[in-house]
């Protein structure tokens, strides 16, 4: 079956700095979505990418949806203490029966 | 939480107890969910919904049934509790036809 994988599992970083993870699956994928989970909290949608290339931002935030389709990144800028927490990717295969499926997150820890 | 809401909060079990978690939307949308999630597992789908009076297993069903009674709600329901169902219980939505989806705030299940 389709598998991510998410890198790093954990990152320490001083706050001003800027972050980069990854995540990449075993097939291609037609979307590819990134969270943030807040302790004691539910997921919430931070970028959504649909294409090939793609490039989009959400504040410090942004993501690219990988030429192979099999990969995406998700970059931080100028970290502050409320970035903590845990990030996941999600992406869907190309098959009309594919769901959406997790990676086991980068938690990102900053230090003061 | 995305127009979700998820009933109760907090639980604890005795093995071999049964009960069931409520997620309730009041946004109309069809496609319904739910997930657990473990340490270091991140998010895998138990069920899912596409509309009202339909449900699908996801990757990992066995030890749970849910029931879409109408459009409004998704419930999820432990007939007989197990130790290996200690974890945290996720619901989401997915509005149209994208594959977006938006959580609720969980509700963490512990079987002693």
């Amino acid at each position: 079956g389709q598998q991510l994988n998410q890198n790093p599992q954990s990152m320490f970083i001083q706050e001003g700095e800027d972050v980069s993870m990854n995540c990449t699956s075993s097939s291609i994928f037609n979307t590819w979505l990134w969270y943030k989970q807040d302790p004691g909290e539910g997921p919430v949608l931070l970028i959504a990418l649909y294409k090939a290339g793609e490039l989009t931002s959400n504040g410090r935030l942004t993501a690219q949806f990988g030429i192979t389709r099999k990969d995406s990144f998700l970059n931080i800028s100028a970290s502050i203490p409320s970035d903590v927490g845990i990030y996941f990717c999600a992406g869907r295969g190309m098959n009309r029966d594919d769901k959406i499926i997790f990676g086991k997150g980068t938690r990102l820890h900053i230090l003061p | 939480n995305a127009g979700v809401t998820q009933t109760p909060k907090f639980q604890v079990l005795k093995t071999g107890q049964s009960m069931t978690l409520q997620c309730a939307q009041d946004m109309n949308h069809n496609s319904m969910y739910w997930y657990r999630q473990d340490p270091g597992m991140g998010l895998r789908l138990i069920y899912y919904s596409a509309s009202e009076g339909t449900t699908d297993k996801g990757e990992v069903p066995n030890g749970y049934n849910v029931s879409r009674l109408n459009k409004r709600e998704f419930s999820l329901r432990l007939e007989s509790a197990a130790p290996s169902q200690t974890s945290v219980y996720f619901c989401a939505l997915k509005p149209g036809r994208n594959n977006e989806q938006f959580f609720g705030p969980g509700t963490r299940l512990t079987v002693l």
